[in-house]
């Protein structure tokens, strides 16, 4: 199985920038495309997808969201983070089943 | 508007059975594969199955395979996960989800509200 691994929680000040990490075991590149997506949730509410593809933005998210990264290092920034920007995070790929999350990192106000 | 409702969750003994529908709106259901994903309380996601939209390739995760079924009715709108073998370890917030279609690659683009599912004597 494709292991994802992110840091537990994050600190960060409103209109700050925070860069939220996804490390995964293996590459999940292929062919130039990645098989990396972030998702948003927040207390009580189903996951919202935010970037697929490791950094396209889903339909409806700010600008203000942004990916990056290929292989095995990627990483989503929010900046500058508002205050409804305060959820917990998760990355996810798609390159093998199973399918498999990463742990989620909690933003959470410095 | 793209709607997924799900329902048929509750409280079931450890060894019993349940079964979860999941209605689709707003959007032409056989043209897409659909999946459930689980979150246990106050834990992070889990993949639980997919399933194709013609139902030709089906997946599972070593968890629960051999004990859960999905399956869909593309003239009913609906998808389903049928829960056998129940164990404390089930317990979770069940959510079905759409793939997204846009792209090269299987993503959620859509997720349901979810129902909870408790697994206990």
């Amino acid at each position: 199985d494709i292991v994802l691994t992110q840091s537990p929680a994050l600190a960060v000040s409103l209109e700050q920038r925070a860069t939220i990490s996804c490390k995964t075991s293996q590459n999940v590149d292929n062919y130039g495309i990645s098989y990396m997506h972030w998702y948003q949730q927040k207390p009580g509410q189903q996951p919202k997808l935010l970037i697929y593809e490791g950094s396209n933005l889903a339909s409806g998210i700010p600008a203000r969201f942004s990916g990056s990264g290929s292989g095995t290092d990627f990483t989503l920034t929010i900046d500058p983070v508002e205050a409804d920007d305060i959820a917990t995070y998760y990355c996810q790929q798609s390159k093998d089943y199973p399918r498999t999350f990463g742990g989620g990192t909690k933003l959470e106000l410095k | 508007e793209v709607q997924l409702v799900e329902s048929g969750g509750g409280l079931v003994q450890p060894g019993r059975s349940l079964k979860l529908s999941c209605l689709a709106s707003g959007f032409t259901f056989s043209n897409y594969g659909m999946n459930w994903i689980r979150q246990a309380p106050g834990k992070g996601l889990e993949w639980v199955a997919s399933i194709s939209s013609s139902s030709s390739y089906i997946y599972y995760a070593d968890t629960v395979k051999g004990r859960f079924t999905i399956s869909r009715d593309n003239a009913k709108n609906t998808l389903y996960l049928q829960m056998t073998s129940l164990r404390s370890e089930d317990t979770a917030l069940y959510y079905c989800a759409r793939h997204g279609n846009y792209g090269y690659t299987p993503y959620f683009d859509y997720w349901g509200q979810g129902v909870m599912v408790t697994v206990s004597s």
